[in-house]
């Protein structure tokens, strides 16, 4: 099944403690990126990814980190969460960058106290 | 610059009733791309319509149709006979092509709530 993958689905950490959320395709897409929803601000994109090692800043990437080491993964990075970046997060993937239809994961909800 | 704009927040209507959720966009380029995507309360989302610059012919999907007015700069979502399964969040989308500034920007989102 076509499929992006996030994990974990849900997670409680504590301030400053670096944390990893992981995202995996299986659609073979060129382009990923990642998302966080807020309410009342719909969703703003943290980082993007074209290909395999090219990243670039979305609207929001402060406080956050991503690698593109593999096509299948990219994992976002919290060096050191803060309560401000208690939200929502969505992995996605297109084909070919963001022309065409993107497949969302199924969201991590983060908590940071 | 590129923006999306819903004007409407929270839409509440009884079921059967017909529902427009409007969507305004602005861009420079020639060439984009609209989007509408629903969230439902599970909290996936899940794509339902692309449409290009170049294509200003609507489109109709069972009970939804879409209106692309360029005029207006405007992507409106229709929802026809509207059902309590309709309920969700919807989004409205642009990304224009490639480059340095590949991204696809959000609109904030209209919450539609259908009562039976």
């Amino acid at each position: 099944e076509a499929q992006v993958t996030q994990n974990p689905r849900y997670l409680i950490t504590v301030t400053g403690k670096k944390l990893t959320v992981t995202c995996s395709q299986n659609m073979n897409h060129e382009y990923m990126s990642w998302y966080r929803q807020d309410p009342g601000l719909g969703l703003r994109q943290i980082y993007y990814s074209m290909n395999v090692e090219v990243t670039d800043k979305g609207d929001v990437p402060e406080g956050y980190k991503v690698s593109r080491k593999e096509k299948r993964n990219f994992p976002l990075i919290l060096e050191s969460p803060s309560p401000n970046q208690t939200s929502l997060y969505f992995c996605a993937s297109s084909f070919t960058g963001v022309v065409t239809e993107a497949f969302f994961g199924q969201g991590t909800r983060l908590t940071v106290v | 610059a590129q923006k999306v704009t819903q004007a409407q927040t929270e839409i509440s209507v009884v079921e059967k009733e017909d529902v427009t959720l409007d969507c305004v966009y602005e861009t420079r380029d020639t060439t984009y791309y609209l989007f509408w995507y629903k969230q439902p309360p599970s909290g996936e989302l899940v794509f339902l319509i692309r449409r290009n610059s170049f294509d200003e012919q609507n489109e109709i999907s069972g009970r939804y149709s879409w209106n692309f007015q360029k005029s207006t700069s405007s992507f409106n979502f229709t929802i026809t006979a509207s059902q309590v399964v309709d309920s969700a969040v919807y989004f409205c989308a642009l990304s224009v092509r490639g480059g340095a500034n590949s991204k696809l920007t959000f609109g904030k989102g209209i919450t539609l709530s259908v009562r039976p």
